[in-house]
């Protein structure tokens, strides 16, 4: 069964450091770029960081850029989120997602289509004195 | 950055209702649009992929259609589990996808 299981959440202080973790399997771990994507209590899905399948390249989401850091250890198959400088506005749940691909083949070109069709139960960071 | 911007934000409909959510993004995103259903308490459910391509085993009541920077997700005859939140997501950016801001579907 394909699956993925986030760990690591918790209470922490504003300035605080927390590093999440999400392990994957039934599937292939390093065949497929990974996401991480969070939600504020009574909020909406905020998209946070990608990384591809060999953890060569690296996104962020502008509200994380220079304090969260996502990584992957593909022999151990654990997507990581390590998350620095943590303010109040941090507080969410983190899901943590597969990305997988379709491709449609025209006369012209292939597409590429991306999308996350699996995920996590997720893990709750709450930021807070 | 892409915007992803869903109306309307809520919704009451009834069962066997057919409704209409739609997306709309800053940009031209080709087909590159994905809908997701997440109940409470639970994660995202991926539902259309690629606008208009059905996720295997969702039911055929739920169709994507659109292209460019206009999508609509359209649920044809509302069942009782259909009540839920629903969001639009663009993947045209690599692995920089954004999310709308979701539409809440509400019993009436």
């Amino acid at each position: 069964e394909v699956q993925l299981l986030e760990s690591g959440g918790g209470l922490v202080q504003p300035g605080g450091s927390l590093r999440l973790s999400c392990a994957a399997s039934g599937f292939t771990f390093s065949s497929n770029a990974m996401s991480w994507v969070r939600q504020a209590p009574g909020k909406g899905l905020e998209w946070v960081s990608g990384i591809s399948g060999r953890g060569g390249s690296t996104y962020y989401a502008d509200s994380v850029k220079g304090r969260f850091t996502i990584s992957r250890d593909n022999s151990k198959n654990t997507l990581y989120l390590q998350m620095n400088s943590l303010r109040a506005e941090d507080t969410a749940v983190y899901y943590c997602g597969r990305r997988s691909m379709t491709t449609v083949t025209t006369a012209r070109d292939n597409y590429y289509y991306y999308y996350m069709d699996v995920w996590g139960k997720g893990t709750t960071v709450t930021v807070s004195s | 950055d892409i915007q992803m911007t869903q109306s309307p934000s809520s919704l009451s409909a009834s069962v066997g209702d057919r409704v209409t959510i739609t997306c709309q993004a800053s940009q031209s995103i080709s087909s590159y649009l994905n809908w997701y259903q997440q109940k409470p308490e639970k994660a995202p459910k991926l539902l259309i992929y690629a606008a208009s391509s059905l996720q295997s085993g969702v039911p055929s009541r739920f169709n994507g259609s659109g292209s460019g920077t206009d999508f609509t997700l359209t649920i044809s005859s509302l069942q009782p589990e259909d009540f839920a939140t629903y969001y639009c997501q663009q993947s045209y950016n690599t692995l920089l996808y954004t999310f709308g801001q979701g539409t809440k579907l509400e019993i009436k």
